[in-house]
């Protein structure tokens, strides 16, 4: 089992780009989050879904798109690259949310807007 | 060692001690707690976890106690390893039930061999 993946690793985009995170799981957990790291600070929820076709918007979610149309994937659309979208973006997973057990994390994108 | 939560994100502590890492939370709503560690360039990784209608939960070289009347949260690291040098979060339901978690700012362990 892969777990939970994500690509890419690493990116620069310029202001104003476009791009989408992948983040995929096989791990068949209906849950899946997206949240961001800010360098020294800990993890801001930016979206989640509890089931294909299902998603709610978490802590920081102006600048952000997700989708969810499988088990499978999720990912997170940044339209109109801004500076202060510069942080590593760790997708997760899990069977509910919290109180249903733990969370588990992809290896991260580091994402940098010049 | 000991560190008094998010004042103090650093904790130094000597190969073969005990860790206590603490962190405060403000919501007396919580009712779920669960510790992470992150390993530099990594994703966080989960560690242990305590229900608000327990007090105390032993892993395997890890405890974590809850302390609802003063809303403190501890993970103590028994015999402190190398390996044991990450960032260490908390993080809470603020509302009962099944909610998404709020992750605290985290603490450093750097483990002095």
């Amino acid at each position: 089992n892969a777990g939970v993946t994500q690509t890419p690793k690493f990116r620069i985009l310029k202001i104003g780009q476009s791009m989408t995170l992948q983040c995929a799981q096989d791990m068949n957990h209906n849950y899946m989050y997206w949240y961001r790291q800010d360098p020294g600070m800990g993890l801001k929820l930016i979206y989640y879904s509890v089931g294909a076709g299902i998603t709610d918007k978490g802590e920081v979610p102006n600048g952000y798109n997700v989708s969810r149309s499988t088990t499978e994937d999720f990912p997170l659309r940044l339209e109109l690259a801004a500076p202060s979208q510069t942080s590593v973006y760790f997708c997760a997973t899990g069977k509910g949310l919290a109180g249903v057990g733990e969370q588990f994390f992809g290896p991260g994108t580091r994402l940098t807007v010049l | 060692g000991e560190s008094v939560g998010l004042h103090l994100p650093t904790l130094s502590v000597q190969e073969g001690d005990n860790s206590i890492i603490n962190c405060a939370y403000s919501n007396s709503a919580s009712d779920y707690f669960i510790w992470y560690k992150q390993e530099s360039g990594k994703g966080p990784q989960f560690i242990i976890d305590i229900r608000s209608n327990m007090d105390k939960r032993q892993g395997q070289r890890v405890t974590v106690l809850l302390n609802k009347t003063v809303k403190h949260l501890s993970l103590q690291i028994a015999a402190t390893q190398p390996g044991d040098s990450a960032v260490y979060f908390c993080a809470e339901n603020t509302r009962p039930g099944n909610t998404p978690l709020v992750f605290g700012k985290g603490t450093r362990l750097s483990v002095i061999a």
